[in-house]
């Protein structure tokens, strides 16, 4: 199955700040998929992303705090900006070959 | 707006018994269905797919069923280990998307 690197796993970051993460995949995706884990929720999709258009948020997601790149079809970023507390959360990109959907490890933020 | 449930939310037993966890969906258009694992703080691993057309997928000791017209799926773990503690999610892909619907999963422990 496809592999999906994801950095950085973990970090620490102070209110006001902003963090990319970035997820890279081993082979040509067409669609990536960011999602978000609040603590001791399920995940909840924050955007879909294309290479060469803008990426398709869902309800509750704006571009300004969850600014998406995709320059190309193995890899993409998702940048938190303006953090507060309330952004700590598992981070996961995703992506799917053929109809089956396969994970990045997550990425772990704390808002202190 | 689909929904998915999963029951129960946690479920503790000895090693070396069978268990059998649930999924239901609240709209059966659905296209396929897919078993994840995740440990604590990590990403998802894919266990299972099962495609809308299909009753049911096995690897190993898993074993995952699909009713679409009940709107429900399970997942039956044999002779459980240590190792499958774990939490288990349930998500749907409904036809003419290709975002996942989550479940809030199943919080499993075998105890030695």
């Amino acid at each position: 199955s496809a592999v999906i690197s994801q950095k950085p796993s973990r970090d620490i970051c102070q209110r006001g700040t902003s963090l990319t993460i970035q997820c890279q995949v081993d082979s040509q995706v067409t669609m990536m998929f960011w999602y978000r884990q609040q603590p001791g929720q399920s995940l909840t999709l924050i955007a879909t992303a294309n290479q060469g258009s803008e990426a398709t948020y869902e309800s509750g997601f704006v571009i300004d705090k969850f600014p998406i790149s995709r320059p190309n079809l193995t890899f993409s970023t998702l940048t938190v900006s303006n953090m507060s507390p309330e952004d700590s959360s598992i981070y996961l990109c995703s992506g799917d070959r053929g109809t089956e959907a396969f994970f990045g490890q997550g990425t772990r933020l704390t808002v202190v | 707006k689909q929904e998915v449930t999963q029951i129960p939310a946690a479920l503790s037993v000895p090693e070396g018994e069978n268990l059998v966890l649930n999924c239901s969906f609240t709209d059966s258009a659905i296209y396929n269905l897919q078993w994840f694992r995740q440990d604590p703080g990590k990403g998802l691993t894919s266990l299972l797919l099962i495609q809308s057309s299909q009753r049911e997928q096995t690897s190993g000791r898993l074993n995952a069923s699909l009713d679409k017209s009940s709107g429900r799926s399970t997942l039956y773990i044999a002779a459980s280990q240590p190792g499958d503690s774990a939490t288990y999610l349930c998500a749907v892909i409904e036809g003419g998307s290709e975002k996942l619907v989550f479940g809030k999963g199943t919080k499993l422990t075998v105890n030695p």
